[in-house]
């Protein structure tokens, strides 16, 4: 059964990086797509950006200049870098994983892990 | 412009049947989806791939009681039998070249 995990900081101060790792267990992080997306309380799901296991990655264009995603295949994670942050990135973060190419359908999600911006 | 559209509510009685809808931009109709259910307080999690002919595959563990069609640029979700436990927060997600996206969601509250 794949299992994925996130971890990082709770708590983000205005104006610094958001730093997440998400570890994958259970199965191969080869020939997926690893994606991350956010939801802000009370509100929708948000994709942030992908990568390839191969190290290709698409981000949402609306916080491209923002995002970085890399790949560890050897440790079997990825991570996410959200720099520059403000309270509006107040959110739970999900990493998923995607099948069947352009990032695909989610078919195995993590528990989520809520990160908040404040000083 | 893709875009992936959803009535944020929607209602049913315990032991009744529930179609949910998204509706693809124009243009789109060959667009595949995913469904995915997110219970209170919990994250969200993969229900099945929905492609334009109707046919679907569906996530570990899903019961029959969850089916899919298609029609032109909507996609359905259907919930038979239902249940208290399928009151949750339902979103349809696609993907093209490059992105991925989400619906709104609809809210589905069991009566």
């Amino acid at each position: 059964q794949v299992q994925l995990q996130e971890s990082g900081p709770g708590l983000v101060k205005p104006s610094e990086t958001l730093s997440l790792i998400c570890i994958v267990s259970g199965g191969s992080i080869s020939s997926y797509y690893w994606s991350w997306i956010r939801q802000p309380p009370g509100k929708g799901l948000e994709w942030i950006g992908y990568i390839y296991y191969s190290g290709t990655t698409n981000y949402n264009p609306s916080l491209k200049s923002r995002v970085t995603i890399s790949v560890d295949t050897s440790k079997k994670q990825f991570s996410l870098k959200l720099s520059s942050v403000t309270a509006a990135d107040t959110a739970v973060y999900y990493c998923a994983r995607g099948y069947g190419g352009n990032s695909g359908p989610f078919d195995y999600w993590g528990q989520g892990t809520l990160v908040t911006v404040s000083s | 412009q893709l875009v992936l559209t959803q009535s944020p509510s929607a209602s049913a009685s315990l032991g009744a049947s529930v179609k949910l809808t998204c509706t693809l931009s124009s243009g789109h109709s060959s667009y595949a989806i995913a469904w995915h259910q997110q219970q209170p307080e919990k994250g969200p999690r993969y229900l099945m791939k929905l492609n334009s002919d109707g046919s679907h595959s569906k996530g570990d563990g899903i019961p029959d009681r969850f089916s899919g069609s298609s029609s032109g640029t909507e996609r359905y979700l259907t919930i038979s039998s239902l249940q208290s436990e399928d009151e949750a927060d339902y979103y349809c997600q696609t993907w093209g070249t490059g992105i991925a996206l989400f619906g709104g969601g609809t809210k589905l509250t069991v009566l």
